[in-house]
């Protein structure tokens, strides 16, 4: 069964940083493509970032470039959200998520539970 | 960007009753099209994907058609656990985008 666990949610203030981690298992983790996906309370979701399963494509919503980066360790099965110059408007469950295919570019097909990122002074 | 539409927001159903659910797309997406279901304090659970396809054990109680721009998925008789949030995404084009979601609620 495959299963993803996320890990790293806190509160943080505005400006401030945050690495969230989700850890795979049940696959193979490189013939995968991975995203995060966020939901703000009382909100439906919304697709944050890509990473291919080599890692060697990677796409981000306008709303985070240039302050989030996806990134990947297959030797880990762990790909990883990291987290900058973070606003009150990123306060979500920010959720992982595998592609059906190496390619990150399709639907959704195993979810983690996710982890709560909370942005406040 | 495309953006998907979903109609209505809140559907009303008594169990066993059966509901359809509607999504568009601002534009042509052919079948690259997914349905989730949402229970509170879950993550989403994909349901269909390519407009038609039931991913795995998915019941034959939920069904998905359409391809362009109009999409329905259709819940045939709606048991207690069926009630829930439903969202469409689309994965034609990036960024991938989903609908506000239809809350399907008892009657």
């Amino acid at each position: 069964e495959v299963q993803l666990v996320e890990s790293g949610g806190a509160l943080v203030q505005p400006g401030g940083s945050l690495r969230l981690s989700c850890a795979a298992s049940g696959l193979s983790f490189s013939s995968y493509g991975m995203s995060w996906v966020r939901q703000a309370p009382g909100k439906g979701p919304e697709w944050v970032s890509s990473i291919s399963g080599s890692g060697g494509m990677t796409h981000q919503s306008d709303s985070v470039k240039g302050r989030f980066t996806i990134s990947r360790d297959n030797s880990k099965n762990t790909v990883y959200l990291q987290m900058n110059s973070l606003r009150v408007e990123d306060t979500a469950l920010y959720f992982c998520a595998k592609a059906p295919y190496e390619d990150s570019h399709f639907y959704m097909d195993v979810w983690g539970t996710g982890t709560t990122v909370t942005v406040s002074s | 960007e495309i953006v998907m539409t979903q109609s209505p927001a809140t559907v009303s159903v008594s169990p066993g009753e059966g509901a359809t659910l509607s999504c568009r797309a601002s534009q042509n997406i052919n079948n690259n099209l997914a349905w989730y279901q949402q229970k509170p304090g879950q993550a989403p659970r994909l349901l269909i994907f390519g407009a038609s396809s039931r991913a795995t054990g998915i019941p034959a109680g939920f069904s998905g058609s359409g391809s362009g721009t109009e999409f329905s998925l259709t819940i045939s008789s709606l048991q207690s656990e069926d009630f829930a949030v439903y969202y469409c995404q689309q994965y034609e084009e990036w960024p991938p985008s989903f609908g506000g979601g239809t809350k399907v609620a008892i009657k």
